[in-house]
């Protein structure tokens, strides 16, 4: 069973507040890493999709890293809005041969206060 | 909109019961994924198809199976149904021709809502 890890849990800011998170994953046989943003009531969209050690990728006001050696990923808010409110969740895809079977963390559950 | 649509919205059905979950992926999408979100625990990978064939299989029980039609739709039938089966199910969709399949950003549906009572 693949371990995948989120932290933390859910996360409350104000309004302007930048944050970041955390995605941990087995640095063993790592294809690519997925970020998804999901709001309430709606389905999973995707925000990034991640391969090559040091990736960085940049989507408006956010952002993520990859680190493959080590095996994690951040995903960075600057100036956080309410509209960021939402469950950000990690996929890694560990083997490429099984098609493009995503394991999915738990998520980290953003809230922003105006 | 992510174009991948399913139906029905909700289901409320009784325990022992079977039913079908119905997916159309977005237009030119020949991969076909379900995900099952229950209440204790994450989005969990059950199976994928590609151009009609199985090609990845997750934790799927044997009470549950799939298939993807030539009209590249996919249904997800359930059975014998159980209390625990409660969840929201999803069913996403790729193209898997223009990228390699790890990195295949996967589109996904409003979801259907299953309630066994």
């Amino acid at each position: 069973i693949l371990n995948v890890e989120q932290s933390p849990q859910s996360l409350h800011v104000q309004e302007g507040d930048s944050t970041n998170f955390t995605c941990s994953f087995p640095s063993s046989n790592f294809y690519a890493l997925h970020w998804y943003r999901w709001e309430t009531a709606k389905s999973p969209e995707a925000l990034f999709v991640m391969t090559l050690n040091g990736d960085e990728k940049k989507k408006g006001r956010i952002s993520a890293t990859l680190n493959t050696k080590e095996g994690y990923s951040y995903l960075y808010i600057k100036g956080s809005q309410p509209e960021d409110s939402a469950t950000y969740l990690c996929a890694p895809n560990m083997n490429n041969n099984a098609g493009n079977m995503l394991t999915f963390g738990g998520g980290t559950r953003l809230m922003v206060k105006p | 909109d992510s174009g991948v649509t399913q139906t029905p919205k909700h289901l409320i059905t009784a325990t022992g019961q079977r039913v079908t979950l119905r997916c159309s992926p977005r237009s030119g999408d020949l991969s076909v994924y379900w995900y099952q979100q229950s209440l204790d625990q994450g989005l969990q990978f059950l199976i994928q198809y590609y151009n009609g064939e199985e090609r990845a299989k997750g934790n799927i029980l044997e009470r549950f199976s799939a298939q993807q039609f030539p009209d590249l739709h996919s249904e997800l039938n359930l059975s014998s149904l159980e209390l625990g089966d409660s969840a929201l199910y999803f069913c996403a969709s790729s193209d898997l021709r223009t990228s390699g399949a790890s990195t295949d950003t996967q589109y996904f549906g409003p979801g259907t809502r299953l309630t066994v009572l």
